[in-house]
Parts: structure tokens; C-alpha cells; sequence
């Protein structure tokens, strides 16, 4: 089954413990993306990558790193998590984004809630 | 700043109407429009996308409509059912450069009644 996997589901930790989320996509996507949604904020993006080996940073990345050292995985690192990082956190991928227009909609996977105390 | 406007938090009607949610948007040049559905506990599933020399697409009982001189598009769910119940988001792709340009609204939570 074509899939965005995200591990864990549910994280619960304290302030300055390092953690990761990890994203893996079975579709061989050139392109992922992680956001994070906060209620009334909507769907932020935090980092993407358009291939292996390259990463930018979106809207709100600070306090994240992201690595693409293989098509298939998307790993969201937290160095060193905040109460303000306490967030629902989504992976997405897409086939290929070669903006502006030749652009395809996103698989997201099924969410990973983190509640950083 | 760019931003994205969904009509309302929560909109409930009967079943067998017609749901219309609306998304409306400022300080952008969209290149096209996304519609997801989002589940509770679950990932945002994509829906429809429409162009923005497209006025109207349909698919099934849905129907989304792209006004550029308003500003605005308009989704239309028709003989709506329980199982619609869902919040759906509008996401909008603009012609600036880099991959950076997709931009989610807050979202619309349907609910359908019996």
C-alpha cells in the first residue's frame, strides 16, 4: 500500500531531550515536506526537501533540523525540544514539485502529536 | 502578508444538502487551489485541484469553483452524507519561485446531520 509512515504516533517529553520523528514514503517521491498544525494557525511548513541531499527551510523551522540522505526517508530532529515545539507534526511527500507550476498534491501521513513539557 | 480565510471554524447541515465552504485569500498570484479532507487523528487526504484559468472542476458529488477576480473558491459538496463529516482544508499554490509556495487556510469542520 502506498504510504507516508510516521513513528511515533504519540511522544510525550521534557524541555532539552533531544528526540526524532521519523517519515518514511513508499511511492519513491523526489519531494517531502514536514509542517506542523496548531489549532488556528492551520498547516505551517517547517522544512522540505526536493531530492536527497537537499534541504530548505520553510515558514517556521527554527528549532529543527531535517537530513534526506535517502529518497525513501525524512527524519524531523528536535535538538533540543521547548514547550513551544508542543505541536501535531506531519510528513507529506509528493512525486515531484518543480514550482511554480508543474506541481502535485501531497501524501501526508497520519500525524505524530508531541507535548514537550 | 499573505494569508488564507476559511468562511467558518464549524458549519453543520441536513443530511441530503448541499455543504458550501469557502476559502478566500489576499497578496497572492495562485498558479491553483487544493482542496484536502482531514480526518480526526488522521493525515490531510487530497481532494481537488483546480488551475487558475479553470473556472470550475468537479469530481463525484464535489464541486469547487475558482473566482481569481474575488479572490476566493468556493467547495461544494451535493447530497451530502454523515460520512462527510470531516474538516476540510483549501491550500493555495502561488507563482513565486521555489518550493516553498504551498500555503494551508485553517480549515472548515463539517458536520453532517442525520
Amino acid at each position: 500500500e502506498a504510504q507516508v509512515t510516521q513513528n511515533p504516533r504519540y511522544l510525550i517529553t521534557v524541555t532539552g531531550k533531544k528526540l526524532t520523528v521519523t517519515c518514511s514514503q513508499n511511492m519513491n517521491h523526489e519531494y517531502m515536506s514536514w509542517y506542523r498544525q496548531d489549532p488556528g494557525l492551520g498547516l505551517r511548513q517547517i522544512y522540505y526537501s526536493m531530492n536527497v541531499e537537499v534541504t530548505d527551510k520553510g515558514d517556521v523551522p527554527e528549532g529543527y533540523k531535517v537530513s534526506r540522505k535517502e529518497k525513501r526517508n525524512f527524519p524531523l530532529i528536535l535538538e533540543s525540544p521547548s514547550p513551544n515545539q508542543t505541536s501535531l507534526y506531519f510528513c507529506a511527500s509528493s512525486p515531484r514539485r518543480v514550482p511554480p507550476r508543474d506541481n502535485s498534491p501531497l501524501h501526508f501521513g497520519n500525524g505524530t502529536r508531541l507535548t514537550v513539557t | 502578508s499573505q494569508k488564507i480565510e476559511q468562511n467558518s471554524e464549524a458549519l453543520n447541515i441536513q443530511e441530503g444538502k448541499t455543504a458550501t465552504l469557502t476559502c478566500n485569500y489576499t497578496n497572492y498570484s495562485p498558479a491553483y487551489l487544493q482542496w484536502y479532507r482531514q480526518d480526526p487523528g488522521r493525515g490531510p487526504v487530497f481532494l481537488l485541484l483546480i488551475r487558475e484559468n479553470e473556472k470550475e472542476k468537479r469530481k463525484e458529488r464535489l464541486k469547487v469553483t475558482f473566482d481569481t477576480t474575488l479572490k476566493q473558491s468556493l467547495f461544494h459538496i451535493t447530497a451530502s452524507q454523515p460520512a462527510d463529516s470531516a474538516t476540510y482544508l483549501c491550500a493555495l499554490e502561488t507563482l513565486q519561485t521555489g518550493a516553498n509556495n504551498l500555503f494551508f487556510g485553517t480549515g472548515t469542520r463539517l458536520t453532517v446531520i442525520p
